[in-house]
């Protein structure tokens, strides 16, 4: 079974520029996560979908900060403009039933190390 | 609110047993995982424990005492390979069903 897939694996842009990530979550996962993991810490929730409905984005800086899920599938998490604080490892994970129905586990992607100069 | 305490470093030689503490306070606790994550990768799931007492998979072992908000993963017979991050983290079932809370995470160093 193929894992997440996320791209760009590393990228370096000056502040006030304009990035995106890619996500491809584990084939039939209907739910959704980024998180942002700064050096030295745990994974904090960006936001979650549920097929490509938005279930959770309280912690998402929205003045910034956008992310999608078409068809339910692939997602796209942007940063406009970035900061230098939004240095950091924004990590992708999937997991394989509805948040409701008691099963949690998530399956992580690589992630994409941005660093803000 | 939601807090996870995790020590941030600790340290131990190849063949030892090492147990890395976790506590936790959420409302709405739903339970516990523990992940791996070596440096540079993505976090890697090792036990979900969501009723009292010892989890046992292999060389890992997992407690939870819900009474007391606390955790802790066990590590026997370390090798060199599992010098890594583990990261604790709580279900919280409160407002925003299923979220994930992370500690800071332990930087584990394993010594030949």
């Amino acid at each position: 079974e193929a894992g997440v897939a996320q791209s760009p694996r590393y990228k370096i842009i000056e502040k006030r520029q304009s990035v995106a990530f890619w996500c491809n979550p584990i084939s039939g996962h209907a739910t959704l996560y980024w998180y942002q993991q700064i050096l030295g810490q745990g994974p904090k929730l960006l936001i979650q979908f549920q097929n490509n409905g938005v279930v959770d984005d309280s912690q998402l800086p929205k003045d910034r900060f956008s992310a999608e899920r078409l068809k339910g599938v692939d997602s796209t998490l942007k940063i406009q403009p970035a900061k230098l604080e939004d240095s950091a490892v924004y990590l992708c994970a999937s997991s394989p039933r509805r948040f409701d129905r008691g099963s949690y586990e998530q399956y992580f992607g690589p992630g994409t190390r941005l660093t803000v100069t | 609110g939601q807090n996870i305490d995790q020590p941030t470093e600790m340290t131990a030689t190849e063949g030892a047993i090492v147990q890395i503490n976790c506590t936790y306070q959420t409302s709405g606790f739903n339970g516990l995982f523990w992940y791996q994550q070596h440096a540079g990768e993505a976090p890697t799931f090792l036990s979900y424990n969501v009723l009292d007492g010892l989890e046992e998979k292999g060389r890992f072992s997992s407690f939870l005492s819900r009474s007391k908000g606390y955790s802790y993963l066990l590590l026997k017979e370390l090798q060199m390979k599992d010098s890594a991050s583990y990261l604790c983290a709580a279900i919280d079932r409160g407002s925003t069903l299923g979220r994930l809370y992370f500690g800071r995470g332990t930087q584990l160093t394993v010594w030949p």
